[in-house]
């Protein structure tokens, strides 16, 4: 079993639709978890992080985490075209705060 | 802020031949990633410095691959020979270690091996 999944997709949605993108960890112990956005051709840059149960917010990004399901998602709200990217779901080992290990992500594309 | 330089951004070589990247963290932070990054997947972790010590180089393909920071800023990793399926993008980055966990990257350095 992989440590990080992801669908890898596409996810299509239409412009101003909500995308869900979801991930499973396989370690129990594992502490933090990000999600980066990575633009072809281009390297990873962080939308959010999560470390706690729940959800957390910032902007049209929701991060939900369940660590009683090893499960976190990341919700865009009113998605835009330059949303579409590939979405890496990361997550910290419980050995220490890093290094983060990385699902394969999910490729989103948003239709105009 | 000045992010995190790396070079060449572009190589091209034969199988079997080496090749060098060079990575300049942020200022000031203490802690250094090498992460390989093919096509179609995600980033995985090469090795992890902590100032000038290695913390974890434990998916780090020794017989080819070497990597040092020697003065505790910038890392160099070499590819010593060179194979096909080494063609992937180089990804540097760099945290501060002091919480928050956020690790930032480099623009990343492209090999294709041919």
């Amino acid at each position: 079993q992989k440590e990080v999944e992801q669908n890898s997709g596409p996810l299509s949605v239409p412009e101003g639709a909500i995308a869900s993108l979801n991930c499973t960890y396989s370690d129990r112990g594992s502490q933090s978890f990000f999600w980066y956005r990575q633009y072809s051709g281009k390297s990873p840059e962080l939308i959010m992080f999560i470390y706690s149960n729940g959800d957390k917010e910032d902007g049209r990004f929701t991060a939900q985490l369940n660590k009683a399901s090893q499960y976190v998602s990341l919700l865009i709200r009113d998605s835009q075209p330059s949303d579409s990217a590939t979405y890496l779901c990361a997550v910290t080992r419980p050995s220490g705060n890093t290094p983060l290990v990385f699902g394969k992500g999910t490729r989103l594309s948003v239709i105009a | 802020e000045a992010g995190v330089a790396q070079s060449p951004r572009y190589k091209i070589i034969e199988k079997r031949q080496s090749v060098a990247f060079w990575c300049n963290p942020i200022s000031g932070h203490a802690t250094l990633y090498w992460y390989q990054q093919i096509l179609g997947q995600g980033p995985k972790l090469l090795i992890q410095f902590q100032n000038n010590g290695v913390v974890d180089d434990s998916q780090l393909p020794k017989d080819r691959f070497s990597a040092e920071r020697l003065k505790g800023v910038d890392s160099t990793l070499k590819i010593q020979p060179a194979k096909l399926e080494d063609s992937a993008v180089y990804l540097c980055a760099s945290s501060s270690g002091m919480g928050g966990n956020t690790i930032y990257f480099g623009e990343g350095s492209w090999l294709t091996v041919v």
